[in-house]
C-alpha cells in the first residue's frame, strides 16, 4: 500500500534563502508523484509532478525537483524564496486514480 | 473556463441539520473527488466518481453521501451533521495526466 509522510510540519526560511521540501514515499512499481501548494484560504494548486522520463522536473513558482528512485525521493527545491512562497505544501502519491496525501509542510518566510 | 467551482464558501450548521455541498467542473473530466482537510492531517478522500452514475467510497465516507447524475456535477450530502464533520471540504476533478484540479473549498462548522 502507498504511504506518504512529510517529516517537516513547519519550515521557517528567510526571504532570499534556499528551500527544500521533503517527503517520504512508499509506492508500487510505477510511481506517480505530486506536490501541491496551498496558499492561505485557497485551494490546492499543482506545484510539480513526476510520472516517468526525465527525472529533473521544473514546476511553477521557480521550484524544481529531481526524482531519485534509489532514495525514493522527489523533493522540490527553490534557490531563493520570495515572501509569496509562504504557503502549505503537500506531497501525494497516485494509487490507482486516488491520491494519498502527506500531512503537509507549512512554510513561513521571514523578511 | 471556470475550472472547479464550489458553493457555498462558508456554512455554519447545527447538530443534526443536513446540507449539500455543490461542486461543478467545466473541463469534461470523468473523475471527480471529495476531500476533507483537517489541520495537520492533509487531505482525506471521502468519495470519488469515475463517471456519471458511478461513485465509490474513499477513506472516510461515513456520514456522507454523493451522487453523480451528470459529468459536470458532483454534490456531497451531509444528512445529520455532527461536530466531527467540522472541516474544510475540497472538490477536485482529474485531467488527462492524472493531475487533479481543486476547487476553492467550503469551510463548514457544525455547532
Amino acid at each position: 500500500a502507498q504511504s506518504v509522510t512529510q517529516p517537516d510540519i513547519h519550515i521557517t526560511v528567510s526571504e532570499g534563502a534556499s528551500l527544500e521540501l521533503r517527503c517520504n514515499y512508499s509506492y508500487g512499481a510505477t510511481p506517480y508523484l505530486f506536490w501541491y501548494v496551498q496558499s492561505p484560504g485557497q485551494g490546492l494548486q499543482l506545484l510539480l509532478k513526476y510520472f516517468s522520463g526525465d527525472t529533473l522536473v521544473q514546476g511553477i513558482k521557480g521550484f524544481e525537483a529531481e526524482f531519485k528512485r534509489s532514495q525514493s525521493s522527489f523533493n522540490p527545491r527553490k534557490p531563493s524564496v520570495h515572501w509569496s512562497d509562504a504557503a502549505e505544501y503537500f506531497c501525494a502519491v497516485d494509487a490507482g486514480n486516488k491520491l494519498t496525501f502527506g500531512g503537509g509542510t507549512r512554510v513561513l518566510v521571514k523578511p | 473556463n471556470a475550472g472547479v467551482t464550489q458553493t457555498p464558501k462558508f456554512r455554519i450548521l447545527k447538530i443534526g441539520q443536513s446540507m449539500t455541498l455543490q461542486c461543478t467542473q467545466d473541463m469534461n473530466h470523468n473523475y471527480m473527488y471529495w476531500y476533507r482537510q483537517d489541520p495537520g492531517m492533509g487531505l482525506k478522500l471521502i468519495y470519488y466518481s469515475v463517471g456519471a452514475g458511478i461513485t465509490d467510497k474513499g477513506e472516510v465516507p461515513n456520514g456522507y453521501n454523493v451522487s453523480r447524475s451528470t459529468t459536470e456535477d458532483f454534490p456531497l450530502r451531509l444528512e445529520l451533521a455532527a461536530p466531527s464533520q467540522t472541516s474544510v471540504y475540497f472538490c477536485a476533478s482529474e485531467g488527462q495526466y492524472n493531475e487533479q484540479f481543486f476547487g476553492p473549498g467550503t469551510r463548514l462548522t457544525v455547532l
